[in-house]
């Protein structure tokens, strides 16, 4: 089966750093990627990680580990248009395959 | 380079009716995959087509069937529609084999009633 966990919602302040866990159980892994979506928008592409060890990507970090079935999604310098929600999402295996299995979200609210 | 765009934007059907919802990949991309999101939900593969077959599917029952043509455009179409098909239909495009990202369309809002 297939089962992917993130916090539903979570609140930090502009400026602040927050990291969104993610964590995974799926029956084949090829991947893991962050998307952010605005509400009413289409998911956009953050990060990707396949092998275990920290990207960096500006603002953005994202960490894998395969052992643990564990990623987090790390916002640092929080602005207020990074209130959006954060989706973590596992893609299956097969050369070619672009299928993959969401989490439910998690939506990060910045206040002032 | 033209981004992924879906058609229409908004559609309100009546249950038992058929949809059909379309997608146009960004320029040089081969293969399309189709998903549906619930209010709330994170989206969910329906499936992927690539040189006009499907490789890919996702649980949706036999009602929820595609079509890719030549030019890489794809349609999902919804059969016997049922109120719990309201959703946002996204569609996204990759490259087959050359790159993990696909880019996601802005997405067709279906509203079953």
């Amino acid at each position: 089966g297939q089962n992917i966990d993130q916090p539903t919602e979570m609140t930090a302040t502009e400026g602040a750093i927050v990291q969104i866990n993610c964590t995974y159980q799926t029956s084949g892994f090829n991947g893991l990627f962050w998307y952010q979506q605005h509400a009413g928008e289409a998911p956009t592409f953050l990060s990707y990680n396949v092998l275990d060890g920290l990207e960096e990507k500006g603002r953005f970090s994202s960490f894998l580990s395969r052992s643990k079935g564990y990623s987090y999604l790390l916002l640092k310098e929080l602005q207020m248009k990074d209130s959006a929600s954060y989706l973590c999402a596992v893609r299956a295996p097969g050369a070619g395959s672009y299928q993959l299995t969401f989490g439910k979200g998690t939506k990060l609210s910045v206040i002032p | 380079e033209t981004g992924v765009t879906q058609s229409p934007t908004h559609l309100i059907k009546t249950r038992g009716q058929q949809v059909t919802l379309r997608c146009s990949s960004q320029s040089g991309h081969n293969t399309v995959s189709w998903y549906q999101q619930a209010l709330g939900q994170g989206p969910q593969f329906i499936f992927q087509y690539y040189r006009e077959e499907e490789n890919g599917r996702g649980n949706f029952p036999p009602r929820f069937s595609g079509l890719q043509f030549p030019n890489y455009s794809s349609e999902l179409n919804v059969n016997a529609l049922e109120l719990d098909d309201s959703a946002l239909y996204l569609c996204a495009s990759s490259f087959w084999g050359e790159s993990y990202e696909q880019y996601f369309g802005p997405g067709t809002r279906l509203t079953v009633t």
